[in-house]
């Protein structure tokens, strides 16, 4: 089971917002950069996020991520189709010493 | 662009060891960044397996890595991932990808920028 928890899944409604938590520790989320993930079905995981709240280039401002603590939030807006997917956090355990995913998210675009 | 291609067996049999490698087009490893391995079983979630620097240091995860090994070709640009002693339960997609890894301010900064398609291995009989 892995050091980061999220919720199983979350929908709304095409052009509705939608936020995924990541709880963690100080071991990790809480000293450490939080990233996040979108996987489609049948497609390899794409970076979202990165240094807690950057996108790479050409990834959509609805996608915005930000980090409290030893939690870390994703959001999304204006939910599109193809934002159907599932969606891990991760980041560095200092005291695992590993990369840790989330337990992963799906959305559901109702 | 960057891009990360893996190739190795989509079967292996238990007790066995699993090769695979992982292409890299468009950029020189000997450049710089880490390079990274992970794992994901059907209908499960990500794994991180370990990561390697083109000067060869490496980290695995502490949970696989009295069964892996990870290098580095840099003459060939490409980098792989050796898992012995399987069992069904390394049954799972394969990722390769470019590790983005420092260290700054008491805080690791990790994230995996560029990601491969994933190959299936399937361990089994």
């Amino acid at each position: 089971q892995s050091v980061l928890t999220q919720p199983p899944s979350v929908s709304a409604a095409p052009g509705q917002k939608v936020t995924i938590s990541c709880s963690g520790s100080t071991s990790n989320i809480g000293n450490n950069y939080v990233s996040w993930y979108q996987q489609v079905p049948g497609t390899a995981p794409k970076l979202l996020i990165y240094e807690n709240n950057k996108r790479p280039s050409g990834i959509p401002d609805r996608f915005s991520g930000s980090k409290s603590g030893t939690s870390a939030t994703l959001g999304i807006t204006g939910l599109q189709t193809g934002d159907e997917a599932e969606y891990y956090c991760g980041t560095w355990d200092s005291s695992l010493s590993a990369y840790v995913f989330g337990t992963g998210t799906k959305v559901t675009v109702l | 662009q960057v891009q990360l291609q893996e190739s190795g067996p989509g079967l292996v049999r238990p007790s066995e060891t699993l090769s695979l490698t992982c292409d890299v087009s468009g950029y020189s490893i000997s450049s710089g960044y880490y390079w990274g391995w992970m794992r994901q079983p059907p209908g499960r979630g990500q794994e991180w397996i370990g990561s390697i620097y083109h000067s060869g240091n490496t980290y695995y995860n502490p949970s696989l890595k009295s069964r892996v090994t990870i290098s580095v070709d840099t003459s060939s640009n490409q980098f792989s991932l050796r898992l012995s002693s399987l069992t069904a339960a390394d049954t799972a997609f394969y990722y390769c990808a470019r590790h983005v890894r420092y260290y700054g301010s008491g805080s690791y900064y990790d994230s995996f920028d560029i990601w491969g398609q994933g190959t299936m291995v399937t361990v089994s009989s």
